[in-house]
């Protein structure tokens, strides 16, 4: 089975100008997360998409974040304009409701660079 | 506010020495509780869990992790570290909305020769 798939894994971009991170959860997984990292930090929830609807987006900075989930399978996270805070890890992960198991599967983030 | 503490930031210890890992929580009722580890470079992947039952719960890698309702603790243990198992440690609740995971900071493991 293959695991959450994300790009670019590594980005840097100067503040102010745009940038977007792309994911593709485990086949069937109906749950998408998108979890920001900043150094020496724990993963902070940013939105979480059930199929193709939004559970919770109340962390994303919406001013500046956007995120989508196309057809309930892959999701994109945008940011614009980008900040020197928002130099993190963003990380995606799916989980399956099914089994009730609430465990998640996290692909190997994208490391980002603002300057 | 639901919170999940992770109180050593980092840990060295010797390879074949056991090793005990923090973590406590704040919540109203007991969470869902979680261990993840993540290595340089890799993403983070889930060691064990507890969700009900017995306290003392088994994972991957040799991990264990107890579970104390009376401290608010769910600690990560292993008897005998690999110089492998240095790598950074999570512990996380589920959220009762939606059911995210709400992480603590983490603990970064050194092991030593």
């Amino acid at each position: 089975e293959a695991g959450v798939a994300q790009s670019p894994r590594y980005k840097i971009i100067e503040k102010r100008q745009s940038v977007a991170f792309w994911c593709n959860p485990i086949s069937g997984h109906a749950t998408l997360y998108w979890y920001q990292q900043i150094l020496g930090q724990g993963p902070k929830l940013l939105i979480q998409f059930q199929n193709n609807g939004v559970v919770d987006d109340s962390q994303l900075p919406k001013d500046r974040f956007s995120a989508e989930r196309l057809k309930g399978v892959d999701s994109t996270l945008k940011i614009q304009p980008a900040k020197l805070e928002d130099s993190a890890v963003y990380l995606c992960a799916s989980s399956s409701d099914r089994g009730r198991t609430y465990e998640q599967y996290f692909g190997p983030g994208t490391r980002l660079t603002v300057t | 506010a639901q919170s999940v503490t992770q109180p050593d930031i980092h840990i060295t210890v010797s390879e074949g020495a056991s090793l005990e890992l923090r973590c406590n929580y704040s919540y109203g009722a007991t969470p869902y509780l979680f261990w993840y580890v993540q290595s340089p470079g890799q993403g983070l992947q889930l060691l064990l869990k507890y969700f009900s039952g017995d306290t003392l719960v088994q994972g991957i890698k040799g991990f264990e992790a107890e579970f104390k309702r009376s401290q608010s603790s769910f600690n990560l243990r292993k008897p005998s570290v690999h110089w492998s198992d240095a790598a950074e440690y999570f512990c996380a609740a589920l959220t009762n909305s939606g059911y995210a995971l709400n992480f603590g900071k983490g603990t970064s493991l050194l092991v030593t020769p």
